[in-house]
């Protein structure tokens, strides 16, 4: 089945950019699948940050929409985040995971799953 | 968009049934049927428990349901076990300026 497992710094200095990788493994990146990152702060929820589908196309929060970035490599079968300026409040558990199942009777569904196992970054 | 509202915490005791709600509005919740509940154990990533309002993944227990009415999904729970001790998200799709919107998360203790 598929997994993720994301990678990258696990501190970041403030004003600086916090990058990290998430690679796919058990299935191809090239599935009618939409690849996404959430970030979770200490103590605190869930939120979206954004998304990507293979052929580069992306969907951001509204939110973080002005420093974040989210690209695909297909040839290493993984994606990428990147927030930049970051800040404290930046700091949190990020998880990327697989959405937007879909179904070829159905169509497209909307929840996250499978999930990776997460990174914690500290800004 | 803002959170989808759930209580801060739920709890029972061992074999009693409870229920998560979960409050979002005629944007999100009360438009589509794309209602998703999700574990989190402690240090652990979240693992959906229920998708589509009512679909339960391939794995996990019969003991975990859901529905919804109107702008409100539940997750129930049956004959609850220690190893639900858990914090328990919901999500949804949304038509606003965002596709996902997450709940504001319920522990769930076991007396």
């Amino acid at each position: 089945q598929v997994r993720l497992q994301e990678s990258g710094p696990g501190l970041v200095k403030p004003s600086e950019t916090l990058s990290l990788t998430c690679a796919v493994s058990g299935g191809s990146i090239r599935t009618s699948n939409w690849w996404s990152w959430v970030r979770q702060p200490p103590g605190k929820g869930l939120e979206w940050i954004g998304e990507v589908y293979h052929t580069g196309t992306t969907s951001y929060n509204p939110s973080l929409r002005s420093r974040v970035s989210i690209s695909v490599d297909k040839s290493k079968n993984q994606f990428s985040l990147r927030l930049n300026s970051a800040t404290a409040s930046d700091t949190a558990m990020y998880f990327c995971a697989r959405g937007r199942p879909f179904n070829a009777l159905t169509g497209y569904s909307y929840y996250f799953d499978p999930w990776g196992q997460g990174v914690l970054v500290a800004v | 968009q803002s959170a989808l509202t759930q209580p801060a915490s739920v709890s029972g005791s061992p074999g009693q049934s409870i229920t998560i709600s979960c409050t979002g509005t005629s944007s999100d919740i009360g438009a589509y049927d794309y209602v998703s509940w999700y574990q989190q154990l402690p240090g652990s990533a979240p693992k959906v428990m229920i998708y589509d309002v009512t679909h339960r993944p391939s794995g996990v227990s019969n003991r975990f349901s859901g529905s919804k009415s109107g702008n409100t999904a539940s997750l129930t729970i049956s004959g609850l076990q220690a190893d639900d001790e858990a914090d328990y998200y919901c999500s949804s799709y949304t038509n606003t300026n965002t596709p996902y919107v997450f709940g504001s998360g319920t522990k769930v203790t076991v007396l």
